[in-house]
């Protein structure tokens, strides 16, 4: 059975550094990967997208990039943070045209 | 741009209770999706709906999509205390990269 893993779970950082969030997906091939972030509980808003290694869309302008080295790993970016970048980050994936599937969440709050 | 409405924002019953939402859309989908969110975790699956007018259940849950194709509802029989939680409609907008777009949500909370 397919899993998706998220990491970390919560992470507190500083105006201005730097942010890697990682996420892994085990048990398929060649999946659609997504990362959306969620603020105050509500709505759900894309932020990237890819359907393969090196492919990433953009949904939005912002102060984040995205990253896919590997089929089933999806990495989500900054330089420098900012306050507005605190929120919910949700990673999902994808193999066809009905559904997504989400990780577990990693709670970001910058200080 | 799409516009998923749903309705109430947030509901408040007692357990026992049965429940309704609904999710609707200026737009015609062909696919729509209902999550549930747990507080502080990813949203979770509970029905997907592929065919206008079907009528799909999943344990006490029951959804159907709209014969519009630009509507869904969710009912929720005999509430219990852990169907507390934020609850999704989604769409698919049928373009490249498999994207859904997510409404804003109803919010419930279950009185025990």
């Amino acid at each position: 059975s397919q899993t998706i893993h998220q990491w970390p779970a919560t992470l507190v950082q500083p105006v201005g550094s730097p942010l890697s969030l990682e996420c892994t997906v085990e048990g398929t091939s060649n999946p659609n990967l997504y990362w959306y972030r969620q603020a105050a509980g509500r709505g759900l808003q894309l932020l990237f997208y890819s359907i393969g290694i090196d492919q990433i869309s953009s949904e939005v302008p912002q102060n984040l990039s995205a990253s896919r080295p590997q089929d089933r790993q999806f990495i989500l970016s900054s330089k420098k943070l900012l306050l507005s970048d605190s929120g919910f980050y949700l990673c999902a994936w994808s193999v066809s045209m009905d559904t997504q599937y989400f990780g577990p969440g990693t709670r970001l709050t910058v200080l | 741009g799409q516009q998923l409405n749903q309705s109430p924002q947030s509901m408040f019953i007692q357990e026992g209770e049965d429940v309704s939402m609904n999710c609707t859309s200026s737009s015609i989908f062909n696919t729509w999706l209902w999550y549930k969110q747990d507080p502080g975790e990813g949203p979770v699956l509970l029905i997907a709906l592929y065919k206008a007018g079907e009528l799909t259940s999943n344990g006490r849950l029951t959804a159907q999509f709209g014969i519009t194709r630009k509507d869904s509802f969710l009912n929720i029989s005999a509430s219990i205390p852990s169907d507390v939680g934020i609850y999704f409609c989604a769409v698919d907008l049928g373009n490249t990269g498999n994207q859904f777009y997510f409404g804003t949500g109803t919010s419930l909370t279950v009185i025990p």
